[in-house]
């Protein structure tokens, strides 16, 4: 059980273009989602957590209108990267947390390479 | 600020020795605490975890080390074995507000045969 899976796995893009990111929890639901991002050979940063039918909240220094995260239904949070530029190239990982079974635990998604040309 | 820090960017291990691997953090309020393994291009594994009212959890080969006072944490891996290679994050928590992850810097893991 316990199982996250996000689409795509991998996208190119070009600049400017937007790019969406699907985040599932497959077997159960997700009261809270979490978006991170990773640069090579770096931590994982969080960006921001969404809530089930609430406004994601942002950490600092994450512009919540280029990142655009929605969390409508308690299985599928969605992260767009609205205009794209290079230096948005990244792993993003979203994960999942589920209040009942696993109070302290999150679940991450298999992560999406995002390259901007 | 980083709050949470691996400070061994890397860490090679014989096969079957121990492996140690270690966390700092700075903020007293974590009260949660978790490794987790990754390999390149793929979602972090979990691995074990450690509340803070508990100083030591073992899972099989694997045993974190809770030290409240010196803010640290670690991970040993015995017998180590080559498919432990990968980069280990510890993660901190302070589960009475969002549970939000703030993870280390990461250690690169390298078991040899």
């Amino acid at each position: 059980g316990a199982v996250v899976s996000q689409h795509p796995s991998w996208v190119i893009c070009k600049s400017g273009t937007s790019v969406k990111i699907e985040c599932r929890s497959l077997d159960f639901q997700a009261t809270t989602m979490f978006w991170y991002r990773q640069f090579p050979k770096q931590s994982l940063m969080l960006m921001a957590t969404s809530n089930e039918g609430s406004k994601a909240t942002y950490e600092q220094g994450v512009e919540k209108d280029k990142f655009l995260i929605n969390h409508a239904s308690l299985t599928l949070s969605t992260l767009t990267v609205t205009s794209a530029h290079p230096e948005d190239s990244s792993f993003y990982i979203c994960s999942a947390r589920d209040w009942v079974s696993s109070y302290n635990e999150q679940f991450f998604g298999p992560g999406t390479r995002l390259t901007v040309l | 600020d980083q709050q949470v820090k691996q400070n061994s960017p890397s860490l090679s291990v014989q096969e079957g020795r121990i492996s140690i691997l270690n966390c700092d953090y700075t903020n007293s309020m974590f009260d949660y605490f978790l490794w987790y393994k990754k390999y390149p291009a793929e979602g972090p594994t979990f691995l074990i975890s450690i509340s803070s009212i508990k100083d030591k959890n073992e899972d099989g080969r694997f045993t974190v080390f809770l030290n409240k006072s010196a803010k640290h944490l670690s991970l040993h891996i015995v017998p180590s074995q080559p498919g432990d290679s990968a980069v280990y994050f510890c993660a901190a928590t302070i589960t009475s507000g969002t549970y939000k992850y703030i993870f280390g810097t990461g250690t690169r893991l390298k078991v040899l045969a």
